[in-house]
């Protein structure tokens, strides 16, 4: 079964801070993976997507890192800002599902002053 | 945004009335999804739709039905409302041919 885990599933950090979310997938074969940001009571909205031959993609201070041999993914946030705040999930398509994605449970970011 | 819409954006009805959630996009994508966001479960894939007429089932697609009778319209609708389909309602298209997907800004639907 395909699956996407995503750790830690909170986290507090102060302002200017940096820090770094790590999603973890099973999914077989892979097609891509993305990582959205999900601002309370809004729908998800896009930051990065990664192939099978992109290792780094960057989106301002968000950078994804993907290693598709360990099927491992971080996204890592520089120079954290209160605007951060917000539920970042991890999707992973395989290349056979036809537009059906995997989704991580997400974590949840919090920026404090 | 890509141009996506859903309406309501809340509602709360009673248990055992049907409701219809309207998902609307005015940039002609092919595929449109449906899914229900609850705490402790992420997004889960309700149905699809890969065309005018041409659906399919998600992991969690008991209780609901789709229609795609237009490009631009994906219809949910909960036939018979439980207190168990209380949850967010998101809509999702894809632009081109790498699945990254586009969000509507989702309906909030509380069944009593």
């Amino acid at each position: 079964k395909n699956q996407v885990e995503q750790s830690p599933q909170s986290l507090i950090i102060l302002e200017g801070k940096n820090c770094t979310l790590q999603c973890n997938y099973t999914v077989s074969p892979f097609s891509n993976l993305r990582w959205y940001k999900q601002d309370t009571g809004r729908g998800p909205v896009s930051l990065t997507i990664m192939t099978f031959s992109e290792n780094t993609k960057s989106n301002g201070r968000y950078t994804a890192t993907l290693d598709a041999d360990t099927k491992q993914s971080s996204l890592h946030i520089t120079a954290s800002q209160l605007s951060d705040s917000a539920s970042y999930i991890c999707v992973v398509s395989a290349v056979t599902n036809a537009g059906k994605s995997t989704f991580g449970d997400g974590t949840t970011l919090t920026v404090k002053p | 945004d890509a141009g996506i819409t859903q309406s309501p954006r809340h509602k709360v009805t009673e248990t055992g009335t049907p409701v219809t959630l309207r998902c609307h996009q005015t940039e002609n994508h092919r595929y449109m999804y449906w899914y229900r966001q609850d705490p402790g479960h992420g997004l889960r894939l309700i149905h699809y739709s890969y065309g005018v007429k041409d659906t399919d089932k998600g992991e969690v697609s008991d209780g609901y039905s789709v229609s795609r009778s237009k490009t631009e319209d994906f219809l949910l609708t909960l036939e018979s409302a439980t207190s168990s389909q209380t949850s967010v309602y998101f809509c999702a298209t894809i632009p081109g041919t790498d699945y990254e997907q586009y969000f509507g800004p989702g309906t909030r639907l509380t069944v009593t």
